[in-house]
C-alpha cells in the first residue's frame, strides 16, 4: 500500500486567497483525521471522519474551514479566505477500527502551508 | 478530557548512549498510550503501542516503552542510540481505542552529538 497521500506537499499563497488540501487515505481504513501542526500549539485534531461521515469537528478554528470527504478514497480541507496565521503542517490520518478497540492512525507526510 | 505531557522539549545526547524520553497522562482510566516519531519534513511514524497486557512494550527501531499505572506514565527508552534517531519524539493517548483521534503532547526534540 502508498500508505496516506497527500497533496500538495507545499503551497505558498497569499491573504485571503482559497486553499484546498487533498487527502487519499489507506484503502479499506474507515477513519479519516485531519491534523495541524504549529510551533506554538502542537499538534491539533480539527476534525476527524468515519465512513465518509464527519463525526467530530469542534477542532475547527472556525467558519473558515471546511472539510468534505465525498467517498472512502479521498478528502479534502479548505481554507476560504486564508490568513497568516493559517500557516502550519496539515497532516492527514487514516484508521481502521478494529474489534479490540486498537486503532492505530497512519499519518501521511503533510502538507506545508504558508500563507503571506 | 485526556492531555498528554512531553517535560523535556529537547534532550542532547551522545551516541551510544541510552535514552529515556519521559511521558505524562492524565485520563481517569487506562488508555491508550501511544509514541511516534517524526523525521524533519516527514510525517509522523508509529514507534510502539500500548493496549493493555504486558506493560512493558516493544516497538520498532530497537525502542521501548513501559506503562506505569501508579505514576501515569508511558517512558520511551532505547539502550543505544544512533545519530539517525535524531528527530522529534511525540507520545499520544486515545481513549475509544482511538477511533476518536488522538491527543498528542508537544513533544520532545531529539539531539543526538556525535
Amino acid at each position: 500500500d502508498a500508505g496516506v497521500i497527500q497533496s500538495p506537499r507545499h503551497e505558498v499563497t497569499e491573504m485571503g486567497q482559497e486553499v484546498t488540501l487533498r487527502c487519499k487515505p489507506i484503502s479499506g481504513h474507515d477513519y479519516l483525521f485531519w491534523y495541524r501542526q504549529t510551533m506554538m500549539r502542537g499538534l491539533e485534531l480539527l476534525i476527524y471522519f468515519n465512513n465518509n461521515v464527519p463525526i467530530d469537528d469542534s477542532g475547527m478554528p472556525e467558519d473558515r474551514f471546511s472539510a468534505k470527504m465525498p467517498n472512502a478514497s479521498f478528502s479534502t480541507l479548505k481554507i476560504q479566505p486564508s490568513e497568516p496565521r493559517d500557516s502550519a503542517v496539515y497532516f492527514c490520518a487514516s484508521s481502521l477500527e478494529r474489534a479490540s478497540g486498537a486503532n492505530v492512525l497512519t499519518f501521511g507526510a503533510g502538507s506545508r502551508l504558508t500563507v503571506l | 478530557a485526556q492531555s498528554v505531557t512531553q517535560p523535556d522539549i529537547h534532550i542532547t545526547v551522545s551516541e551510544g548512549a541510552s535514552l529515556e524520553l519521559r511521558c505524562n497522562y492524565s485520563y481517569g482510566a487506562t488508555p491508550y498510550l501511544f509514541w511516534y516519531v517524526q523525521s524533519p519534513g516527514q510525517g509522523l511514524q508509529l514507534l510502539l503501542k500500548y493496549f493493555s497486557g504486558d506493560t512493558l512494550v516493544q516497538g520498532i527501531k530497537g525502542f521501548e516503552a513501559e506503562f506505569k499505572r501508579s505514576q501515569s506514565s508511558f517512558n520511551l527508552r532505547k539502550p543505544s542510540v544512533h545519530w539517525s534517531d535524531a528527530a522529534e519524539y511525540f507520545c499520544a493517548v486515545a481513549v475509544g481505542g482511538g477511533a476518536d483521534g488522538l491527543t498528542f503532547g508537544k513533544g520532545t526534540h531529539l539531539i543526538i552529538q556525535p
